[in-house]
């Protein structure tokens, strides 16, 4: 157990929906990432948040955003979804300090859009 | 822009011998490099990295990596593999920029230990 948690676990919509993941990074954690996971594209960045900022962008869609509460936990909306956005989408996080190297993954949330 | 390479989509190995899975890396600088295994139906766990120092790094569960600068590669081995070895196996890497950048995978190997 990695100490990050994710929910759902599981998540089936519809297209053209909106739906929120969320994420609670482990305790003392400042930095959280967020990942896809697809067939074709592999894992894919989509955005790094630290204590509340964003921090950097990766391939993330105008149609999805996110943000960092200030207890830290962070979350994922996904809007006007698509086929092909079903994937798995996995939270890390890591210290954010100076000497933080390696990131800590959750379970994951597997979106299905039908 | 950096970037992972995993030249093998699977590997085959019978249970005891030893196993590799290859991974060679492009950065700018100098690099920090990374192992994780999936198990179906779970998320990523941490195995291994190298920072800096000794080349040969050991992790968890008896694998270890050798880093080699002139070769750009940080190959996963193991010297006995175990059939509970069967797993997806990413590379990735980091620069060593200041804060925490994300990582870059490697599109990953499917390790399949046969008993």
């Amino acid at each position: 157990d990695s100490g990050v948690t994710q929910t759902p676990k599981h998540l089936i919509t519809a297209t053209g929906q909106r739906v929120t993941l969320r994420c609670s990074p482990r305790s003392g954690d400042l930095s959280v990432y967020w990942y896809q996971q697809s067939l074709d594209q592999g894992l894919q960045f989509l955005i790094q948040y630290y204590n509340g900022e964003e921090r950097a962008k990766g391939n993330i869609l105008e149609r999805f955003s996110a943000q960092q509460f200030p207890d830290l936990h962070s979350e994922l909306n996904l809007s006007s979804l698509e086929l092909g956005d079903s994937a798995l989408y996995f939270c890390a996080s890591s210290t954010g300090g100076t000497s933080s190297y390696e990131q800590y993954f959750g379970p994951g949330t597997r979106l299905t859009v039908t | 822009a950096q970037s992972v390479a995993q030249p093998e989509d699977q590997v085959n190995v019978a249970e005891g011998n030893p196993l590799t899975v290859k991974c060679t890396y492009s950065v700018s600088g100098n690099p920090y490099l990374f192992w994780y295994v999936q198990y179906p139906n779970r998320g990523l766990q941490f195995l291994l990295k190298y920072i800096t120092g000794d080349n040969l790094v050991k992790g968890s569960y008896g694998f270890e990596a050798e880093f080699n600068k002139s070769q750009t590669s940080f190959h996963l081995k193991k010297p006995s593999a175990l059939v509970s070895d069967s797993a997806l196996y990413f590379c990735a890497v980091r620069d060593r920029g200041s804060g925490n950048t994300p990582l870059v995978f490697g599109k990953g190997t499917r390790l399949s230990v046969i008993a």
